[in-house]
């Protein structure tokens, strides 16, 4: 079974640049998971879809921040335009998750984003 | 959200030893995962606990659960330098999850 995709690995960009990072989830999973994981912290949730519709998005800066999960399937999260506080590593996971409780998350490698 | 609070923050040992972390959570919970992640990677699942067990092992982990103190504990044994990772708990229940910062664990060969 193949893992959760994720590109770039690596990013660089200028402050007030845009930048997009795109996620494959496994193959059957309803769940899709962004998280933003600073250099110390823990990972922490962004968005949560469900199929492509959103379950949580509270802590998703809208204002620079968007995502969207066409067909239900791939992902993708925009940062436009980026600060130097966006450095960070994006983490896409997925689950089969439907409804109900937490079940087990399965990360991709994540995307390194530096904001110079 | 249901977050989960590892402790120590950073433990250091030598290969062969057995390295204890712990967990602490406040809300109630219907399972609690141990997650595993290596430097520069993503998180890796190890271990998946219900509420209605308070041990289970996987390999060389063992992992305890106490609903009545809200807390969980992962021992690695025998360790080996691979085991040098951040560990993450995620409490589980109906709400989301949120992660603590985790406990660095070094191995020295």
């Amino acid at each position: 079974e193949a893992g959760v995709a994720q590109s770039p690995r690596y990013k660089i960009i200028e402050k007030r640049q845009s930048v997009a990072f795109w996620c494959n989830p496994i193959s059957g999973h309803a769940t899709l998971y962004w998280y933003q994981q600073i250099l110390g912290q823990g990972p922490k949730l962004l968005i949560q879809f469900q199929n492509n519709g959103v379950v949580d998005d509270s802590q998703l800066p809208k204002d620079r921040f968007s995502a969207e999960r066409l067909k239900g399937v791939d992902s993708t999260l925009k940062i436009q335009p980026a600060k130097l506080e966006d450095s960070a590593v994006y983490l896409c996971a997925s689950s089969t998750r439907t409804s109900g409780v937490t079940d087990t998350q399965y990360f991709g490698p994540g995307t390194r984003l530096t904001v110079l | 959200s249901q977050q989960g609070e590892e402790d120590p923050q950073a433990l250091s040992i030598q290969e062969g030893e057995n390295a204890t972390m712990n967990c602490s959570y406040k809300t109630s919970i219907n399972n609690l995962q141990w997650y595993r992640q290596n430097s520069g990677r993503g998180l890796v699942h190890l271990i998946l606990i219900r509420s209605n067990e308070r041990e289970k092992h996987s390999g060389r982990l063992r992992v305890t659960l106490d609903t009545s103190k809200k807390s969980s504990s992962l021992l690695i044994t025998a360790s080996r330098a691979a085991d040098t990772a951040s560990y993450f708990c995620a409490p589980g229940g109906y709400q989301k999850v949120t992660f603590g910062t985790g406990t660095k664990l070094q191995v020295i060969p």
